[in-house]
């Protein structure tokens, strides 16, 4: 499974919007970019995933760029819940996921 | 509805013992994973089921470790001799048949070895 880098750390203040970067630059044609969150204690949570297009949930976007080497996570409004782990992840044929270090977000008041 | 769940949330066991970690995936959920996560770090592939059947293994991370799954439902993982180095939040998660339907984890079981 090809490999994404994100930022170790990021920092947002409450209630304006989060961009959480990821690199992969070796994604081949047939891997989806997904993006799961984990809050303190807790098992990782589903956030969003895509191929091509630029998608939208209740939860966040994910914008792709169009070579498909990188994506961005956008919270658009941060709230203190928001604060966790967020990973990055290329899932190909084999389903599995393979978990990084992810981005540790820390949401300020 | 009802989430995955994972029981024991906590346990403490003595070196050399075995233990069994169990889990209810999401009724209907075919895919069923187990991950572990050291203090600190990412989350590591250990076993995949499809159904009954295991067709990926490869992040077991010795013969100490085997898993099972019956009636395409519950499944345990089972550490023989326990390590220290097997201290860890053990997760569970199941998903939906087909193209990369969202993995739904449970809490973990956290596992000291004393």
């Amino acid at each position: 499974d090809a490999k994404t880098t994100q930022p170790n750390s990021m920092e947002s203040n409450e209630e304006e919007p989060v961009h959480l970067p990821c690199n992969h630059s070796t994604i081949s044609g047939t891997d989806y970019i997904h993006w799961y969150r984990q809050l303190p204690s807790q098992g990782p949570e589903y956030v969003i995933h895509g191929l091509t297009s630029n998608v939208n949930n209740r939860m966040a976007s994910l914008a792709i760029a169009e070579d498909r080497k990188s994506s961005t996570l956008i919270l658009h409004r941060a709230t203190l819940r928001d604060a966790a782990v967020y990973y990055c992840i290329l899932r190909g044929n084999t389903g599995k996921l393979i978990f990084g270090q992810g981005t540790t977000l820390q949401v300020k008041p | 509805g009802a989430g995955v769940s994972q029981s024991p949330s906590n346990k403490v066991t003595e070196k050399g013992k075995d233990v069994e970690l169990r889990c209810d995936p999401i009724s209907g959920h075919t895919a069923l994973y187990w991950y572990r996560q050291s203090l600190g770090q990412g989350l590591e592939f250990l076993i995949y089921f499809q159904g009954n059947s295991a067709p990926d293994k490869s992040g077991l991370p010795s013969d100490r470790f085997s898993a099972e799954r019956t009636g395409g439902s519950v499944s345990t993982l089972t550490i023989q001799r326990t390590q220290q180095e097997d201290s860890a939040v053990y997760l569970c998660a199941s998903s939906l048949e087909g193209q990369f339907p969202p993995l739904h984890f449970g809490n973990g079981t956290r596992l000291t070895v004393t």
